[in-house]
Parts: C-alpha cells; structure tokens; sequence
C-alpha cells in the first residue's frame, strides 16, 4: 500500500479536462514539494510538474498542478489520445527519510 | 546532454547478488543526488535509495534497507546499486534518476530489468 494514495483510474472524452487527486499527510506533502510524473509504457517516467506547479520546459501548458494542505492534485485539459497512460505524483516524508511515490492513476481518453 | 544509461541486469536466483550501475554524461556529476526507482510488473513506481549531493548521506526505503547499498564513483561518474539477498519481489525494471530536489527527477535512465527468479 502507498504512502500516497491516488485514485486508480480516471477518464474523459477527448478534449475535456480530468484531474488526478494526490493523498498524504503532513510528514510528506503536508511539508515538502509534490512532482508528478507521466509513465508511457517501455518509456522512463516524464517530470510534468515540480514544486507543487511548476512546469519544465517542453511541457504544455494543458498539465498544471495545485497543493493545499496534504493533498495535490494533477489537471490535463484539452485532453488527447496520446495522454492516455499512467500519472504518478511523488515527495520526499519526512518520517521516513525517504521518497514516495502514489501508486499510479491510469488516464483513458475515452 | 544530460544522458543517465544503466547496466547489470539480469537474471539472479533468490538469496543472489547483483550491482547496477549508472553511467552519466552531460553534467557535473559529484554536484547532484541520484535515486534508484523501480517498477516490478504490473506494479506502479517505486522509489529505492538515493545518495545525496554530497555523496554522505544515503536513503533507503524499508523493502530494501539492510540489503541494498547505493554508492558513487565521480570519477567515473557512475552510480551503483549492490543488492544482497534478493528476493523475487525485487524484480523490477531499476531506473536511475538525477536529484535536482527532493523526488524531483527530470532526468532518468531507460532503466535495466532485475528478474529474480529460481
């Protein structure tokens, strides 16, 4: 079970807006930056956001991020085919000393 | 570029031994941290260990502390991960990732499949 906890699944029609909801608690997101990730299969996961909502460069501005006490949250608007994979956002716990990643969300474009 | 490449997968038999490692190219490597993080089938993300800019510190999740040791050369700007004692849900792919703040990773490797398997 993952520190983190998002929803397994998620879908929308394309061109519409989804979000992927982000759960920890104040030893993680509650006190440290939340990224996210997008992992097309065979592919190494792609940094979408970092600092909470923050986007590197390339990325479109459809993918942006929120954070308020210990939940964030991914949105992609204008939604298209090739968005269909899986979403991971991650932290740092603080309790732990260690990293965290939520256990995934899968996005279909229906 | 920045450009992460990993090595030393393969196929080990549970109680065996294998270590990853990391080449880098493209950046001051001794001047970041560095994490591993795997994916077994079917399963999501999976963060490992990391060693911190200043080489000192290291982290390691609890699945795998006690048994897993990462390191660096920077002379040979090359990240290792040695794992002892493995068990067959350590198989995974094992992906390196370049620290630019805490689990944020925007360079990774195309990682390197652990299968451990009898």
């Amino acid at each position: 079970q993952s520190v983190l906890t998002q929803p397994p699944s998620v879908s929308a029609a394309p061109g519409q807006k989804v979000t992927i909801s982000c759960s920890g608690s104040d030893s993680n997101i509650g006190n440290n930056y939340v990224s996210w990730y997008q992992h097309l299969p065979g592919a190494a996961p792609k940094l979408l956001i970092y600092e909470n909502n923050k986007r590197p460069s390339g990325i479109p501005d459809r993918f942006s991020g929120s954070k308020s006490g210990t939940s964030a949250t991914l949105a992609v608007t204008g939604l298209q085919t090739g968005d269909e994979t899986d979403y991971y956002c991650g932290t740092w716990d603080n309790n732990l000393s260690a990293g965290v990643f939520g256990g995934g969300t899968k996005l279909t474009v229906l | 570029q920045v450009q992460l490449v990993e090595s030393g997968g393969g196929v080990v038999q549970p109680g065996g031994s294998l270590r990853l490692s990391c080449e880098a190219s493209g950046f001051t490597f001794g001047a970041y941290g560095m994490n591993w993080v795997r994916q077994a089938p079917g399963k999501g993300l999976e963060w490992v260990a990391a060693v911190w800019a200043d080489g000192k510190r290291k982290d390691y999740a609890n699945s795998v502390e006690g048994r897993f040791t990462v390191s660096r050369d920077i002379s040979k700007k090359t990240l290792h991960l040695q794992m002892n004692s493995l068990r067959a849900e350590d198989s995974a792919v094992y992906y390196c990732a370049r620290d630019e703040g805490l689990v944020r990773f925007q360079y990774w490797g195309r990682g390197t499949q652990v299968t451990v398997s009898s």
